[in-house]
Parts: structure tokens; C-alpha cells; sequence
């Protein structure tokens, strides 16, 4: 099976600050015929459904502030939000499609104030 | 406005069944593959199935291959989960979803609640 393993699991950051959440894949998710990597990332506040913010790795969903960047290809992937802002306060999750079981999810990494 | 509604959760007990419908609007329904993905309570997110556009062809999740059936009616715009067997560890939100070109999930449902007890 694909494991998608988060780090930190969770994150504290002050107003203002660089965040920085880590994303590894137990197999690779750059697919050759198109040199796309399928790798998304999600934001999920409480109570509320995810929230699609980067797909490809690095393409920001339409509308998500360009605070918010993904990066990485193969297996090592980082969501960078860099400035943090009150409304970031949630749990986000990357999700691979490439193998089996076909979308796996990060557990998740959740991000406060410090 | 683009938009999934899910309902038909509850309490059910072990061994039970429940079906879960999701109603899409505000885009061409048939066109976009569609999932179904759960949560457990303050856990995370774990996909469950999908089908494409016609109902042609569906995969599922080892924990629920065989228990689980997912289907669309597309005349009704809507999405489906049959679940059977089910068991304490169904418990969860189940979310439907869309997936987008980068097999992505790019809309989501409010999710329903479905809790498996005596």
C-alpha cells in the first residue's frame, strides 16, 4: 500500500510567520506519460468538509490566496503557507493518487498560533 | 452554485445496512468521476470508493470491498452508498466528493453522520 506520511503532526506558528508542513510518499506519485505528480493538498477547519488548496503538487486551487505554495516531485512534497494568518488555524492533509489503494491521505498535520 | 448534499445517515446497529445519497448541482453530474470518503471521529480522511460517469466501473476500499456497493443515478443527479454489514469501525462523517482532472477532489459535501452501536 502507498503511506503518505506527515510531518510535524502538529505545528504551532506565530502571526506573521512562515509554516512549513512536510508530505512523504512510500512510492513515488510522478506519473512519466505526463510528468505530473498527483499530489494534493487539503485544508480542514473544525466542523467544516476539506478544502482543496494545491493539486499537482504546486497549482493553487482558484481562489486560495497565494500566501499558500506546495512543492516537491517523487515522494517529498511541502505545503509552505508563508505568512500566517488567523484564518490558517485547521488541520491540513496531502492525498497521493498513483497506487494502491488508489487516494491515500496523510494523516494530518494541525496548525495554531503559537 | 456547485454544490453536493449528502443525507441518510443515523444509527444503525452491527450488522445493520444504511444507503447514503448525495445530490449534485450547479455542474454536468455525469461528466466527473465521484467518491466517497470518510472520517471517524477526530481522525482523519479515508477514501471509501468511486465510480465514473456512467456507473460503469467502481473501486472500493479493501475495509469495505464486499459490503459496500456505490452507484449514480444521473437522470436524478445523484450519488449513492449502500452499506451492509456494517460494523462499529463504520463509524464516521462520510463525505462525497468530485473528482477534478488532477485526481484531486475539488468539491465536497457537508457529510452525514452514520454511527454503527447497540
Amino acid at each position: 500500500d502507498v503511506v503518505m506520511t506527515q510531518s510535524p503532526d502538529s505545528l504551532a506558528v506565530s502571526l506573521g510567520e512562515r509554516a512549513t508542513i512536510n508530505c512523504k510518499s512510500s512510492q513515488s506519485v510522478l506519473y512519466n506519460s505526463n510528468n505530473k505528480n498527483y499530489l494534493a493538498w487539503y485544508q480542514q477547519k473544525p466542523g467544516q468538509p476539506p478544502k482543496l488548496l494545491i493539486y499537482w503538487a504546486s497549482t493553487r486551487e482558484s481562489g486560495v490566496p497565494d500566501r499558500f505554495s506546495g512543492s516537491g516531485s517523487g515522494t517529498d512534497f511541502t505545503l509552505t503557507i508563508s505568512s500566517l494568518q488567523a484564518e490558517d488555524v485547521a488541520v491540513y492533509y496531502c492525498q497521493q493518487y498513483y497506487g494502491s489503494p488508489l487516494y491515500t491521505f496523510g494523516q494530518g498535520t494541525k496548525l495554531e498560533i503559537k | 452554485e456547485v454544490q453536493l448534499v449528502e443525507s441518510g445517515g443515523g444509527l444503525v446497529q452491527p450488522g445493520g445496512s444504511l444507503r447514503l445519497s448525495c445530490a449534485a448541482s450547479g455542474f454536468t453530474f455525469r461528466n466527473y468521476w465521484m467518491h466517497w470518503v470518510r472520517q471517524a471521529p477526530g481522525e482523519g480522511l479515508v477514501w471509501v470508493s468511486r465510480i465514473n460517469g456512467d456507473g460503469s466501473s467502481t473501486n472500493y476500499a479493501d475495509s469495505v470491498k464486499g459490503r459496500f456497493t456505490i452507484s449514480r443515478d444521473n437522470a436524478k443527479n445523484t450519488l449513492y452508498l449502500q452499506m451492509n454489514s456494517l460494523r462499529a469501525e463504520d463509524t464516521a462523517v462520510y463525505y462525497c466528493a468530485r473528482e477534478d482532472t488532477a485526481a484531486d477532489f475539488d468539491i465536497w459535501g457537508q457529510g452525514t453522520m452514520v454511527t454503527v452501536s447497540s
